[in-house]
Order: structure tokens, then C-alpha cells, then sequence
């Protein structure tokens, strides 16, 4: 069936670092893409999705290319700041197999002062 | 704002008291979905509503219930809340089942 897997965490980074949190999925058909963010104590916000290959996700100077010879989508920013202290999901969903949103297990981010 | 509305944020229930989550929406989405999530770990899908169409997931226990009376509104119903039910509950919607997903804030679940 289909899968989402991501780098584990929890990733600790200083102010202003550049982060990238991996995410690699195995599907039967082509996929949706998302990235999902949780702030503690609150539900899931869509941070960025991608539809198709070689589409560009891009939100909040969050990036994420959907590369389907890699099966990746990666999500990158160039600089980070303490609020984006939080849990990230990257997640698929792929109707051709039927079946509704897979997510991965999640990335902790810390972001130090 | 359009948006997925989640009450109470906060429930505490004993052991083996029925409880009721409710989730109301006004983004007019089809579809309807509940999830339960445990402290580190991603969400784990329930069930999801199509319209009225009721779709439960294969491991999903019965002591997990569902109801859609309309569009707007969906409820969860546990039976009886066992200690391991403890958990953050999510409501999200989607337009169709490969739309992104909208997610309330959760309601948290204390079993004492």
C-alpha cells in the first residue's frame, strides 16, 4: 500500500538556519503531496501541497518540489525562526488507489533564539 | 471565516462513560473525516463520511461510533472510553476525498 516516510526528529536549529525536513513516499498511482503543520495543543494547517511532478509548493518561505523520479518532497526554508517551532506531516493522497490521506509519522522542530 | 469547529477543546469522562465529540463545519465539504492522534504520532484515521456514506476503517474498534445528521455537523461516540482512548481527536473536511484536508483544533480526551 501506500507510504509516507520522514526524517526522523526531533530537528534542533538556531535562528535563521536553513532547515530540510525529507520525505519520501512510495504510491501505486500519482499522488497529491502536502505538508501539514501542528502547533502544540492545536489541529493540523496546511502548509503547502503539490499536485503533480515537478510542481512547486511554496508557503510562508516554506518550499517543496514534488520529484517523482525520487519519489521526494522535501520541504526546505532558508531561514528559520523561533515560531516555526512545531510538528510537521508530509502527507499523500492518492484516489486512484482508493485510498484517502496517508500521512508520515511527523518532524519535531526546534528552533533556538 | 469558513471554517471546522471543534467542542469542547477540553473533555474529561471516567472509565466507561459515554462521551460525545462534535464537529461542525461551514466550508460545505462532502467529505468528513475523524481522527485520533496520541501524544508524538501522526493521526490515525477513524472513519470518514462521503455525503451520508459511511466508511469505517478496518482497525478502527467498536467502540468507536459515528454520526452525520447533515452537512454541517459530524459527531464521534464512545461507548465506553477505555484509559488507552486518552487522546487529541480531530475533525477535518475536504471537498472530495483527494482535496486537501481542513482541520479543526482538536479535542482533547482525559479518561479517568
Amino acid at each position: 500500500g501506500n507510504s509516507v516516510t520522514q526524517m526522523e526528529g526531533p530537528v534542533t536549529l538556531s535562528e535563521e538556519a536553513f532547515l530540510t525536513i525529507n520525505c519520501t513516499y512510495t504510491a501505486t498511482g500519482y499522488p497529491s503531496l502536502f505538508w501539514y503543520v501542528q502547533y502544540p495543543g492545536e489541529g493540523l494547517q496546511l502548509l503547502l501541497k503539490a499536485t503533480k511532478a515537478d510542481d512547486k509548493g511554496s508557503n510562508k518561505g516554506f518550499e517543496a518540489t514534488y520529484r517523482k523520479e525520487t519519489t521526494s518532497f522535501h520541504l526546505e526554508k532558508g531561514s528559520v525562526q523561533v515560531s516555526d517551532s512545531a510538528v510537521y506531516f508530509c502527507a499523500l493522497s492518492d484516489q486512484s488507489y482508493g485510498q484517502n490521506f496517508v500521512f508520515g509519522p511527523g518532524t519535531r522542530l526546534s528552533v533556538l533564539p | 471565516d469558513a471554517m471546522v469547529i471543534q467542542n469542547p477543546r477540553y473533555q474529561v469522562t471516567q472509565f466507561g462513560k459515554p462521551v460525545t465529540l462534535s464537529c461542525s463545519q461551514t466550508l460545505n465539504h462532502n467529505v468528513m473525516y475523524w481522527y485520533q492522534q496520541k501524544s508524538s504520532q501522526a493521526p490515525k484515521l477513524l472513519f470518514h463520511y462521503y455525503d451520508k456514506d459511511f466508511n469505517n476503517e478496518a482497525d478502527t474498534p467498536d467502540n468507536f461510533q459515528s454520526r452525520r445528521p447533515n452537512t454541517s455537523f459530524c459527531f464521534l461516540d464512545i461507548r465506553s472510553p477505555g484509559l488507552g482512548d486518552a487522546a487529541m481527536y480531530l475533525c477535518a473536511t475536504s471537498r472530495d476525498h483527494d482535496n486537501e484536508q481542513f482541520f479543526g483544533p482538536g479535542t482533547r480526551l482525559t479518561v479517568l
